[in-house]
């Protein structure tokens, strides 16, 4: 059991390049989350997914996009990279919903992006 | 809206010497407070989750305690191998699973 696992670790852009950062969980949880980390601050969720084919913006969703075409997968998008989104990028899962309330979120080990 | 305040925001302790941990919170209806531990270049390791005010859960060396404002993670008799930064999160009643965050509390310890 790999949990959830985050590719690349680390990564750099230029201003205005795009990239993907891939997550994909292995636990067949329906839930599944991005967040932003940076220095001083707590987690802020970007979006998130309750299933294949569903996704909602969290916090700060600007300037990202997602995509949830399978329940192991949740790709996230940056498009036309800027210096603020440099930040540590983690990946979540849980199993979630009214049958299951209250389930702790597992977490991948991270993606650590600059952009310069 | 929802909030979540972690004190202190950094903690020295010597091996063995126990000390607590504080997560002031406001939400409309909690569902659940989560402990996360998250040591260097790595995600956050879930520990505990407390439901409801009065409800204690323990693993090794660490209690976590909850009331209707606060929760507490207390550290006994603390090894450097706790040395991490901890993560206090809630999650409201009807949120849609999303979690709120506090800014963690980094902890120290020195053989």
């Amino acid at each position: 059991n790999a949990g959830v696992t985050q590719t690349p670790k680390f990564r750099i852009l230029k201003i205005g390049q795009s990239m993907t950062l891939q997550c994909t969980q292995d636990m067949n949880h329906n839930y599944m989350y991005w967040y932003r980390q940076d220095p001083g601050m707590g987690l802020k969720l970007i979006y998130y997914s309750v299933g294949a084919g569903i996704t909602d913006k969290g916090e700060v969703p600007n300037g990202y996009n997602v995509s949830r075409s399978t329940t192991e997968d949740f790709p996230l998008r940056l498009e036309l990279a800027a210096p603020s989104q440099t930040s540590v990028y983690f990946c979540a899962s849980s199993h979630g919903g009214r049958a299951q309330p209250g389930k702790p979120q597992h977490f991948g080990d991270g993606t650590r992006l600059s952009i310069l | 809206e929802d909030q979540v305040t972690q004190s202190p925001e950094a903690l020295r302790l010597q091996e063995g010497e126990s000390s607590s941990l504080n997560c002031s919170y406001t939400v409309s209806g909690l569902r659940g407070l989560f402990w996360y531990r998250q040591d260097p270049g790595k995600g956050p390791e879930f520990l505990f989750t407390l439901y409801s005010a009065g409800e204690e859960k323990e693993k090794e060396r660490l209690k976590a305690t909850l009331t209707k404002k606060e929760s507490f993670l207390h550290i006994t008799a603390p090894k450097p191998e706790d040395s991490a930064t901890y993560l206090c999160a809630v999650q409201r009643r009807g949120g849609s699973e999303k979690l709120v965050f506090g800014k963690g509390m980094k902890l120290t310890v020195n053989p």
